[in-house]
């Protein structure tokens, strides 16, 4: 298993800002992700992010509005940027397990509220 | 693409009472199945998986889930709930992607 931290825990920001997210893992992992939870709905994935190339994002989700950083194996940032209300969310990122379709580990997320 | 419906938004039980929570999937091949658990103010942790093998499978804490491939259901059950599960419980799959989750339900145990 691995143990990840993230900061800030909660933000409460104001509309047209930007929130970077950082997430830190106790060991080195190739593939990192960024899931978004909207209040009352499920996890949905951002991107995935690898060291060393640009990350991956699914439908819906643009590098200009949540662009990555990954520069080494324990370490990645989201950032929302241009944010709205409609970005008021949990954020969480996670690595997995050996491969991508194994067991992940979350972090303990960051409550973002945008005024 | 795949798709998990879990299709209890909130259920509430009393202690002692048993529990199964409902999760379909939808995918046309080989899946592995999860259900997480995330009790209030924790991280998001794994209850139980499915990979291969015995399609009964026990987590921890007492609870299990069957996979039924016949029917995409991957139900999650408890013999005998305790106040201390109350919490939000995600069904969650992945075939060649990252995991895709359902919307999760939400567990209340009263006294």
């Amino acid at each position: 298993s691995a143990v990840i931290s993230q900061k800030p825990s909660r933000d409460i920001c104001q509309r047209g800002t930007s929130l970077t997210i950082q997430c830190q893992v106790d060991s080195q992992v190739t593939m990192m992700f960024w899931y978004r939870q909207q209040p009352g709905q499920s996890l949905t994935l951002i991107a995935t992010a690898n060291q060393g190339s640009e990350a991956t994002y699914e439908s819906g989700f643009v590098i200009d509005k949540f662009p990555i950083s990954r520069p080494n194996l324990t370490f990645s940032t989201l950032t929302v940027s241009n944010m709205s209300p409609e970005d008021s969310s949990i954020y969480l990122c996670s690595v997995p397990g050996s491969r991508i379709t194994d067991t992940q580990y979350f972090g303990p997320g960051t409550r973002l509220t945008v005024l | 693409a795949q798709s998990v419906s879990q299709h209890n938004h909130h259920v509430i039980l009393s202690e002692a009472a048993s529990l199964e929570l409902g999760c379909n999937y939808s995918y046309g091949g080989t899946v592995n199945l999860f259900w997480y658990v995330q009790y209030p103010g924790q991280h998001l942790q794994l209850l139980l998986k499915y990979f291969s093998g015995d399609p009964l499978v026990k987590g921890i804490k007492g609870f299990e889930a069957e996979f039924i491939k016949s029917k995409f259901s991957f139900n999650l059950r408890k013999p005998s709930v305790q106040w201390s599960d109350t919490a939000e419980y995600f069904c969650a799959v992945s075939g060649n992607t990252p995991l895709v989750f359902g919307k999760g339900t939400r567990l209340s145990v009263i006294a």
